[in-house]
């Protein structure tokens, strides 16, 4: 399985947007989760720009040629957490990048 | 509300079997993907494999040789079974729910608590 690779880390400050991207996957249908620390991960976009019910609209999601982004508008200190992108592979399996830490400063 | 509530071993030996157990509360179990991710303490998720109700399962394939998901559908509930544990395998262990809707049917959406499994001589 291809791997997905994001920044380590980004930043910002409170209500300024960041944008967190993913490199690597051919897919359309890149999502994204949300990890705050020793809790489980929670969807924050599928199907490359979908939110879940109850997900804020701040968060977004695109692609364009081989990355996928995340964009996060009108930062917040409750953002600040890790992000990870999972896309399906070829061979049926999914595969997740290895995170971005988001500080706001 | 689903909600998924795991179980196991938390502590084991180089060799051993790691085992664990998801049970799924609330909403249907057949027609949905069940998950099992791992991530090892301070690193990102690693996907293991999933199941679907009718017992369907893909493993990724670093780990294949070793892995098992099986489902018991009339308790609602699915397991992961990893022979021949080494440190490397020290993680917190997820279960999970696929989305269940549009292209990303199988990605895992409902999560369980996690469970820390340390592997220690």
């Amino acid at each position: 399985q291809s791997a997905l690779t994001q920044p380590a880390s980004v930043s910002g400050s409170p209500g300024q947007s960041i944008t967190i991207s993913c490199t690597g996957t051919s897919s359309d249908y890149v999502s994204w989760y949300q990890q705050h620390p020793g809790k489980a991960p929670k969807l924050m976009i599928y199907d490359g720009s979908k939110r879940p019910s109850g997900v804020s609209n701040r968060f977004s999601g695109s692609k364009s040629g081989n990355t996928a982004s995340l964009t996060i508008s009108g930062l917040q200190a409750e953002d600040e957490a890790d992000y990870y992108c999972c896309s399906y592979t070829s061979s049926s399996t999914w595969v997740f990048g290895g995170g971005s830490n988001l500080t706001v400063l | 509300q689903v909600q998924l509530q795991q179980w196991g071993a938390g502590l084991l030996k180089p060799s051993e079997t790691l085992s664990l157990t998801c049970a799924v509360y609330g909403g249907s179990f057949s027609g949905y993907y069940w998950s099992w991710i791992r991530q090892p303490p301070g690193k990102g998720l690693e996907w293991i494999g999933e199941i679907n109700h009718s017992g369907s399962t893909t493993y990724k394939s670093s780990l294949k040789s070793r892995v098992t998901i099986s489902v018991d559908t009339s308790k609602n509930q699915f397991s992961l079974r990893l022979t021949s544990v080494t440190a490397a395998d020290t993680a917190v262990y997820y279960c999970a729910r696929g989305l269940g809707r549009g292209y990303s049917y199988g990605l895992p959406y409902y999560w369980g608590q996690g469970t820390l499994v340390t592997v220690s001589s």
